[in-house]
């Protein structure tokens, strides 16, 4: 059964003190892998789209890898900004009309 | 500006009573989507539509009904037979094909029953 897990749940920072999220998955085969960010009370905001092992995407603080089980978030000197939710899916090679699965989410905090 | 628009945004209503949600995207896009968010739980799609007058049951269909009369709009029903209706939904829409198109946002309904 395809899986995509998210950790840590929840992640709290000081404002300049960079850290990562990890979105793992489990799929038959991987068509790509999208992030998202979420405001409390707002819908997803699209932030990437990483499409094979090996690439790589940025914006402002914000950079997405991704390798053949995982993608990581990488969060460089964030500001309160940058706090939100963010959110990880996959599409599968199975999945042609464009079914996303989604990750539980990272609740990410960033103190002044 | 080009977007997805949801309506209303906060809904409130009795139980046994049928609600419809809005959805509205002027991106031309074929694909729309009905996903429900639940606190601590990913999205979870309740149906999809990649084309005018056609639309597929997705992972929690059961209790809902959708209607895809023009491009531009996807409403969605939550009837009575909805067990457990509190939640947020989110509607989406999309480019269609076979490229990993990414999927655009509205600003979502919160839905409470009582």
């Amino acid at each position: 059964e395809d899986q995509v897990t998210q950790s840590p749940e929840a992640l709290r920072l000081q404002e300049g003190e960079s850290s990562s999220l990890n979105c793992s998955y489990t799929v038959s085969g991987l068509r790509g892998l999208f992030w998202y960010r979420q405001d409390p009370g707002k819908g997803p905001e699209f932030l990437f789209t990483l499409y094979s092992a090996g690439e790589e995407k940025e914006k402002e603080r914000l950079k997405a890898t991704l390798t053949k089980k995982e993608s990581f978030l990488h969060i460089t000197a964030p500001k309160p900004e940058d706090s939100a939710t963010y959110l990880c899916a996959v599409q599968t090679l199975t999945d042609s009309w464009g079914k996303l699965q989604f990750g539980a989410g990272t609740q990410v905090v960033v103190t002044p | 500006d080009g977007g997805i628009t949801q309506s209303p945004k906060y809904l409130f209503r009795k139980e046994g009573q049928n609600v419809t949600l809005s959805c509205e995207q002027n991106l031309n896009h074929d694909a729309m989507y009905w996903y429900r968010q639940d606190p601590g739980q990913g999205l979870r799609l309740i149906y999809y539509s990649q084309i005018v007058n056609d639309f597929q049951k997705g992972d929690i269909a059961e209790g809902y009904s959708v209607s895809r009369e023009k491009k531009e709009s996807f409403p969605l029903t939550v009837t009575s037979a909805q067990k457990n209706p509190t939640a947020f939904y989110l509607c989406a829409s999309s480019s269609s094909g076979t490229s990993p198109y990414e999927q655009y946002f509205g600003p979502g309904t919160r839905l409470t029953v009582t």
